[in-house]
Protein backbone atom coordinates (compact mmCIF):
# COMPACT_ATOMS: atom_id res chain seq x y z
CA UNK A 1 0.00 0.00 0.00
CA UNK A 2 0.72 3.58 -0.92
CA UNK A 3 2.71 5.68 1.97
CA UNK A 4 0.48 8.64 1.52
CA UNK A 5 -3.23 7.78 0.19
CA UNK A 6 -5.64 10.21 -1.82
CA UNK A 7 -8.78 9.42 -2.70
CA UNK A 8 -10.94 9.47 -5.05
CA UNK A 9 -7.64 9.87 -8.23
CA UNK A 10 -10.20 10.98 -10.65
CA UNK A 11 -13.75 12.85 -10.00
CA UNK A 12 -15.66 14.74 -12.57
CA UNK A 13 -18.46 17.53 -11.01
CA UNK A 14 -20.68 20.28 -11.94
CA UNK A 15 -20.49 24.02 -11.18
CA UNK A 16 -21.74 24.19 -7.53
CA UNK A 17 -21.36 21.00 -6.34
CA UNK A 18 -19.92 19.94 -3.03
CA UNK A 19 -16.70 17.82 -3.25
CA UNK A 20 -14.37 16.21 -0.67
CA UNK A 21 -10.74 15.06 -1.28
CA UNK A 22 -9.39 12.52 1.04
CA UNK A 23 -6.06 11.82 2.02
CA UNK A 24 -5.26 8.98 4.83
CA UNK A 25 -1.43 8.20 5.41
CA UNK A 26 0.84 5.43 7.03
CA UNK A 27 4.30 7.61 7.69
CA UNK A 28 3.48 8.46 11.00
CA UNK A 29 4.21 12.14 10.27
CA UNK A 30 2.61 14.94 11.77
CA UNK A 31 2.32 17.43 9.01
CA UNK A 32 0.07 17.55 6.21
CA UNK A 33 -0.53 19.86 3.45
CA UNK A 34 -2.52 20.16 0.11
CA UNK A 35 -1.12 21.43 -2.98
CA UNK A 36 -3.06 22.23 -6.62
CA UNK A 37 -1.44 22.10 -9.75
CA UNK A 38 -2.21 23.32 -12.76
CA UNK A 39 -1.20 22.64 -16.32
CA UNK A 40 2.34 25.12 -16.70
CA UNK A 41 2.85 26.05 -13.49
CA UNK A 42 4.11 24.88 -10.31
CA UNK A 43 2.89 23.07 -6.78
CA UNK A 44 0.55 25.83 -5.27
CA UNK A 45 -0.19 25.39 -1.40
CA UNK A 46 -3.62 25.34 -0.70
CA UNK A 47 -3.51 24.48 2.88
CA UNK A 48 -1.23 23.05 5.94
CA UNK A 49 -1.67 20.98 9.24
CA UNK A 50 1.28 20.65 11.93
CA UNK A 51 -0.59 18.17 13.82
CA UNK A 52 -4.07 17.71 14.51
CA UNK A 53 -5.17 21.00 16.09
CA UNK A 54 -3.29 23.40 14.02
CA UNK A 55 -4.53 24.23 10.31
CA UNK A 56 -3.18 26.84 8.30
CA UNK A 57 -4.09 28.90 5.19
CA UNK A 58 -2.01 28.57 2.25
CA UNK A 59 -0.86 30.66 -0.76
CA UNK A 60 -4.51 29.86 -1.95
CA UNK A 61 -6.77 29.01 0.07
CA UNK A 62 -9.86 30.88 -0.92
CA UNK A 63 -12.46 28.49 -1.98
CA UNK A 64 -11.20 25.81 -0.05
CA UNK A 65 -11.58 24.45 3.22
CA UNK A 66 -9.61 21.76 5.18
CA UNK A 67 -10.57 19.02 8.34
CA UNK A 68 -7.60 17.07 9.89
CA UNK A 69 -9.52 14.21 11.40
CA UNK A 70 -6.74 12.53 13.21
CA UNK A 71 -2.99 12.27 12.76
CA UNK A 72 -3.24 10.30 9.69
CA UNK A 73 -6.15 11.93 7.98
CA UNK A 74 -6.59 14.74 5.96
CA UNK A 75 -9.05 15.85 3.80
CA UNK A 76 -9.81 18.64 1.54
CA UNK A 77 -13.34 20.17 0.36
CA UNK A 78 -15.00 22.36 -2.30
CA UNK A 79 -18.08 23.97 -0.78
CA UNK A 80 -19.28 24.59 -4.28
CA UNK A 81 -17.16 23.80 -7.00
CA UNK A 82 -16.03 26.12 -10.20
CA UNK A 83 -14.53 25.56 -13.20
CA UNK A 84 -11.24 27.42 -12.02
CA UNK A 85 -10.66 24.36 -9.70
CA UNK A 86 -10.15 22.40 -12.28
CA UNK A 87 -6.85 20.88 -11.28
CA UNK A 88 -4.31 17.99 -10.04
CA UNK A 89 -4.75 18.30 -6.23
CA UNK A 90 -1.74 16.95 -3.99
CA UNK A 91 -1.87 15.35 -0.73
CA UNK A 92 2.04 15.40 1.04
CA UNK A 93 3.32 15.03 4.34
CA UNK A 94 6.52 15.64 6.19
CA UNK A 95 7.77 14.88 9.71
CA UNK A 96 9.36 17.70 12.20
CA UNK A 97 12.92 16.64 11.68
CA UNK A 98 13.12 16.97 8.07
CA UNK A 99 10.12 19.38 7.47
CA UNK A 100 11.12 19.85 3.70
CA UNK A 101 11.30 16.69 2.90
CA UNK A 102 7.65 15.99 1.50
CA UNK A 103 5.89 12.54 0.53
CA UNK A 104 3.33 12.92 -2.20
CA UNK A 105 0.43 11.12 -2.98
CA UNK A 106 -0.43 10.15 -6.66
CA UNK A 107 -2.42 12.98 -6.93
CA UNK A 108 -6.60 13.72 -7.43
CA UNK A 109 -7.38 14.57 -10.68
CA UNK A 110 -10.43 16.89 -10.55
CA UNK A 111 -12.37 18.58 -13.51
CA UNK A 112 -15.63 20.98 -12.48
CA UNK A 113 -17.56 20.99 -15.48
CA UNK B 1 5.25 37.56 -9.09
CA UNK B 2 7.03 33.73 -9.43
CA UNK B 3 9.67 33.79 -6.59
CA UNK B 4 10.90 30.66 -7.82
CA UNK B 5 11.36 30.40 -11.37
CA UNK B 6 12.56 27.59 -13.78
CA UNK B 7 12.66 28.95 -17.36
CA UNK B 8 13.47 26.28 -19.17
CA UNK B 9 10.06 23.88 -19.81
CA UNK B 10 12.01 21.27 -21.18
CA UNK B 11 15.49 20.06 -21.79
CA UNK B 12 16.58 17.02 -23.80
CA UNK B 13 19.95 15.40 -23.45
CA UNK B 14 21.74 12.08 -24.92
CA UNK B 15 22.06 9.03 -22.72
CA UNK B 16 25.41 9.43 -20.94
CA UNK B 17 25.90 12.97 -21.64
CA UNK B 18 25.65 15.63 -18.63
CA UNK B 19 22.16 17.09 -17.71
CA UNK B 20 22.01 20.78 -16.18
CA UNK B 21 18.84 21.97 -14.97
CA UNK B 22 18.21 25.73 -13.32
CA UNK B 23 16.40 27.55 -11.09
CA UNK B 24 16.26 31.61 -9.97
CA UNK B 25 15.03 32.39 -6.76
CA UNK B 26 14.30 36.44 -5.79
CA UNK B 27 13.61 35.92 -2.06
CA UNK B 28 16.78 35.92 -0.22
CA UNK B 29 15.27 34.63 3.01
CA UNK B 30 14.37 31.43 1.30
CA UNK B 31 17.52 29.21 3.23
CA UNK B 32 16.80 25.50 1.81
CA UNK B 33 16.40 24.43 -1.57
CA UNK B 34 15.26 21.19 -3.19
CA UNK B 35 14.50 19.45 -6.12
CA UNK B 36 11.94 16.75 -6.95
CA UNK B 37 11.27 14.61 -9.66
CA UNK B 38 8.08 13.60 -11.37
CA UNK B 39 6.35 10.48 -13.41
CA UNK B 40 3.48 11.00 -15.16
CA UNK B 41 0.44 9.93 -12.86
CA UNK B 42 2.37 10.00 -10.24
CA UNK B 43 3.25 12.10 -7.31
CA UNK B 44 6.45 14.08 -6.90
CA UNK B 45 9.25 12.88 -5.12
CA UNK B 46 11.98 13.99 -3.24
CA UNK B 47 15.36 14.01 -5.04
CA UNK B 48 18.02 15.88 -3.50
CA UNK B 49 18.02 19.13 -1.21
CA UNK B 50 20.87 21.66 0.20
CA UNK B 51 21.01 24.48 2.67
CA UNK B 52 22.01 27.94 2.02
CA UNK B 53 25.00 27.49 3.62
CA UNK B 54 26.29 25.22 1.20
CA UNK B 55 27.27 25.61 -2.38
CA UNK B 56 27.31 21.61 -3.20
CA UNK B 57 25.56 18.72 -2.25
CA UNK B 58 26.48 15.20 -4.03
CA UNK B 59 24.28 12.51 -4.15
CA UNK B 60 25.77 9.81 -6.59
CA UNK B 61 24.81 10.99 -9.94
CA UNK B 62 22.75 14.10 -8.91
CA UNK B 63 24.21 17.28 -7.82
CA UNK B 64 22.94 20.36 -6.75
CA UNK B 65 24.82 23.72 -6.65
CA UNK B 66 23.98 26.93 -4.92
CA UNK B 67 25.42 30.55 -5.87
CA UNK B 68 24.06 32.69 -3.14
CA UNK B 69 24.61 35.79 -4.57
CA UNK B 70 23.09 35.38 -7.98
CA UNK B 71 20.51 33.34 -6.22
CA UNK B 72 20.79 30.69 -8.95
CA UNK B 73 21.19 26.63 -8.26
CA UNK B 74 21.37 24.10 -10.54
CA UNK B 75 20.61 20.53 -10.81
CA UNK B 76 23.76 18.30 -12.76
CA UNK B 77 22.78 14.50 -13.44
CA UNK B 78 25.88 12.88 -14.86
CA UNK B 79 25.71 10.20 -16.08
CA UNK B 80 21.77 10.76 -17.67
CA UNK B 81 20.18 7.43 -18.02
CA UNK B 82 16.73 7.52 -20.07
CA UNK B 83 15.13 6.49 -16.46
CA UNK B 84 15.85 10.03 -16.04
CA UNK B 85 13.10 11.30 -17.77
CA UNK B 86 10.91 13.28 -15.79
CA UNK B 87 9.85 16.36 -14.96
CA UNK B 88 12.13 18.22 -12.26
CA UNK B 89 10.65 20.71 -9.79
CA UNK B 90 12.64 23.61 -7.65
CA UNK B 91 11.44 24.44 -4.67
CA UNK B 92 12.71 26.41 -1.69
CA UNK B 93 11.75 26.88 1.86
CA UNK B 94 11.72 30.24 4.05
CA UNK B 95 12.82 28.86 7.25
CA UNK B 96 11.48 28.89 10.29
CA UNK B 97 7.72 28.64 10.90
CA UNK B 98 7.35 28.42 7.14
CA UNK B 99 9.25 25.13 6.49
CA UNK B 100 7.76 22.46 5.17
CA UNK B 101 5.53 25.51 3.28
CA UNK B 102 7.48 24.92 -0.17
CA UNK B 103 7.55 27.41 -3.04
CA UNK B 104 7.70 25.53 -6.42
CA UNK B 105 8.78 26.35 -9.61
CA UNK B 106 6.85 25.74 -13.21
CA UNK B 107 9.31 22.56 -13.16
CA UNK B 108 11.35 21.36 -16.45
CA UNK B 109 10.52 18.65 -18.38
CA UNK B 110 13.69 16.27 -18.80
CA UNK B 111 14.10 14.07 -21.95
CA UNK B 112 17.32 11.78 -21.90
CA UNK B 113 17.48 9.85 -25.14
CA UNK B 114 18.92 6.39 -25.60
Amino acid sequence: DADVTQTPRNRITKTGKRIMLECSQTKGHDRMYWYRQDPGLGLRLIYYSFDVKDINKGEISDGYSVSRQAQAKFSLSLESAIPNQTALYFCATSRRGSPNVLTFGAGSRLTVL
Amino acid sequence: DQQVKQNSPSLSVQEGRISILNCDYTNSMFDYFLWYKKYPAEGPTFLISISSIKDKNEDGRFTVFLNKSAKHLSLHIVPSQPGDSAVYFCAASGGGGSQGNLIFGKGTKLSVKP
